[in-house]
């Protein structure tokens, strides 16, 4: 399967705490990105980072990228409750198909 | 700006029944289309996707279909649902590399 793999697959921390979660994938990719899910709604796209790029900021976000590891990383910054849902990696292949990883629950205890 | 709708939003239906989920976006022309389907607790698997008028591709065997009668509409419908079609699903438009998520269609066949 191509599907990405995420881990953990549930993190649970208190506010203030940074989350880490971790994708890898199998294929070589152009770009990586980044997406939310709060229960039961769609998905917000989050961060993009390019296959030539190592790191990107957005806010409270921190996202690396290791090409030759295919492996990437998301870091949040000092949480927050609101920061809770699931979060998913997603690359590009034909067509602009996104293949999704399992995704990672966050959940930020006030 | 470009908005992206799904209806119904919820959906309970007896099994052997026909279904049709609608998503239209608005604010864009030509864009990309997909259906998502997403089960408890998963990653979302890719249904269909679609680059033009009545240009549909299935990425997986399934009961389901997918039409797309106006450029701006994409119709995900079956003949006869079964048990295992229940899940959330997802219809996403697209300009290039990001993708834009509906709110979703909870599916619940009984």
């Amino acid at each position: 399967s191509q599907q990405g793999e995420e881990d953990p697959q549930a993190l649970s921390i208190q506010e203030g705490e940074n989350a880490t979660m971790n994708c890898s994938y199998k294929t070589s990719i152009n770009n990586l990105q980044w997406y939310r899910q709060n229960s039961g709604r769609g998905l917000v796209h989050l961060i993009l980072i390019r296959s030539n790029e190592r790191e990107k900021h957005s806010g409270r976000l921190r996202v690396t990228l290791d090409t030759s590891k295919k492996s990437s990383s998301l870091l949040i910054t000092a949480s927050r409750a609101a920061d809770t849902a699931s979060y998913f990696c997603a690359y590009i292949t034909s067509y602009g198909k996104l293949t999704f990883g399992q995704g990672t629950i966050l959940t930020v205890h006030p | 700006s470009q908005t992206i709708h799904q209806w119904p939003a919820t959906l309970v239906q007896p099994v052997g029944s026909p279904l049709s989920l609608e998503c239209t976006v608005e604010g864009t022309s030509n864009p990309n289309l997909y259906w998502y389907r997403q089960a408890a607790g998963r990653g979302l698997q890719l249904l269909f996707y679609s680059v033009g008028i009545g240009q549909i591709s299935s990425e997986v065997p399934q009961n389901l279909s997918a039409s797309r009668p106006q450029d701006r509409q994409f119709i995900l419908s079956s003949k006869k649902l079964l048990l295992s079609d229940s899940g959330f699903y997802l219809c996403a438009w697209s300009p290039g590399r990001q993708q834009f998520f509906g709110p979703g269609t909870r599916l619940t066949v009984l």
